[in-house]
């Protein structure tokens, strides 16, 4: 099993772009979860999905949407990027393999430049 | 609004000692604990996780919990250089369906050759 994989892993923008971050997890896990991480901020939640068909905002989450596509896929997408954005995106899930249902499982992280 | 408090560190232990890392939170509900390390330029990955009172114990870890206090902890025994990374801890909701953890900002652990 791969876990919980994320593309791309590095993305350089420039300010107005737009990109989706993409994130999919093999785990059979209903839950997922997209976090970015600044220095000296540490995790910070932008939005999650609790099940299939549901999304709900988390604490930052101005300037994104996401798209919970199907069980596996959770998308990130910023519509018109800005500096401020610039950050390491963490893709989680969670779910019954393995432990409780709320253990968190992360992927390899996408960094994001915002010129 | 849910806090989860580390010192930042860095804390720096010498190669085979103790290293004791330390947490607080607010929120007097919460049921589930966990502790993960993340290296530099890498993803959070679970060392332990926690539900009751007492001592939980796993190789050289050993995670603390203290509900009535709000302080969970993580001892490291003998700890070596491949130790050193960014602790963080993190601190489940206090009940229903939502699954969101709360995330300190990290202690960064340096263990000295």
């Amino acid at each position: 099993n791969a876990g919980v994989t994320q593309t791309p892993k590095f993305q350089v923008l420039k300010t107005g772009q737009s990109m989706t971050l993409q994130c999919a997890q093999d785990m059979n896990h209903n839950s997922m979860y997209w976090y970015r991480q600044d220095p000296g901020m540490g995790l910070r939640l932008i939005y999650y999905s609790a099940s299939e068909g549901t999304t709900d905002k988390g604490e930052v989450p101005n300037g994104y949407n996401v798209s919970r596509l199907n069980k596996r896929e959770f998308s990130l997408r910023l519509e018109s990027a800005a500096p401020s954005q610039t950050s390491v995106y963490f893709c989680a899930s969670s779910g019954r393999r393995g432990g409780s249902t709320d253990t968190q499982y992360f992927g390899p992280g996408t960094r994001l430049t915002v010129l | 609004q849910k806090e989860v408090e580390q010192n930042s560190g860095p804390l720096s232990v010498p190669e085979g000692a103790i290293a004791s890392l330390n947490c607080t939170y607010s929120d007097r509900g919460s049921q589930s604990f966990f502790w993960y390390r993340q290296y530099s330029g890498k993803s959070p990955e679970l060392i332990m996780s926690i539900y009751s009172n007492g001592d939980k114990e796993d190789g050289r870890f050993t995670a603390q919990l203290n509900k009535a206090s709000q302080y969970v902890s993580l001892l490291i025994r003998d700890s070596q250089p491949s130790d050193s990374a960014t602790y963080l801890c993190a601190v489940g909701p206090s009940g229903g369906s939502n699954y969101k953890l709360t995330f300190g900002k990290g202690t960064l652990l340096t263990v000295n050759p």
